[in-house]
């Protein structure tokens, strides 16, 4: 088993709709969790970082539940720009040591 | 401020031979972190150094090796080339290690023939 699992996809939408991507991690020791988009033969860029709080960035919100070991992705209002593969990030680091753990990522496609 | 740069952007190789991957972080960061992600997969950590040392290593063989230099650039090498080495490297700064977020370069991408 993956330590973080998500599904690949490919989520295709309609320009406008609201799409949800989930994510889980088998270790309970992470201590960081993140988003980063992936466009294609691109480095990942960070797209926000996810807390207990739950965090919003204008369309995008993000939430973190550390008891069922689940992230989520939340994106209002697609747009075509979206178009990308989305990495779920676990950092199990500590102190000066940092680990990034990622999924394999999911695609989505938004369609005009 | 310039971000994260990796040198050379693309690279061919032959198996058994060897190569060596740079990697200057963002102005300030002090630790760096080498990825490999290969075809349809989300990069694997191969290395994250701070302050010269190594602060952590992922499954790979020892035919993987990296050193961080005084102004906190990196090198990746890789020994004995395989046709499985074949993959985009990239290479990660931040601020410290630990949980601070990390910030990619564009990536080499490594083909073995």
């Amino acid at each position: 088993r993956k330590e973080v699992e998500q599904d690949p996809g490919p989520f295709n939408v309609p320009e406008g709709a609201t799409v949800a991507f989930n994510c889980t991690y088998s270790n309970s020791a992470s201590q960081s969790f993140f988003w980063y988009r992936q466009d294609c033969r691109k480095e990942p860029k960070l797209l926000m970082s996810v807390y207990s709080s739950g965090n919003e960035d204008g369309r995008f919100t993000a939430q973190l539940n550390r008891a069922s070991q689940y992230i989520s992705l939340l994106i209002r209002d697609s747009k075509l720009s979206d178009s990308a593969t989305y990495l779920c990030v676990v950092n199990r680091g500590s102190g000066n040591t940092g680990k990034l753990i990622f999924g394999q990522g999911t695609t989505l496609q938004v369609k005009p | 401020d310039a971000g994260v740069t990796q040198s050379p952007t693309h690279l061919i190789k032959t198996r058994g031979q060897q190569v060596t991957l740079r990697c200057s972080p963002i102005s300030g960061h002090k630790s760096v972190s080498w990825y490999q992600q290969v075809l349809g997969q989300g990069p694997q950590f191969i290395f994250q150094y701070y302050e010269k040392e190594e602060r952590g290593r992922g499954n790979f063989p020892d035919r993987f090796s990296a050193r961080q230099f005084p102004n906190y650039s990196s090198e990746l090498n890789v020994n004995a080339l395989l046709l499985g080495d074949s993959a985009l490297y990239l290479c990660a700064s931040s601020f410290v290690g630990g949980t601070y977020e990390q910030y990619f370069g564009p990536g080499t991408r490594l083909t073995v023939t």
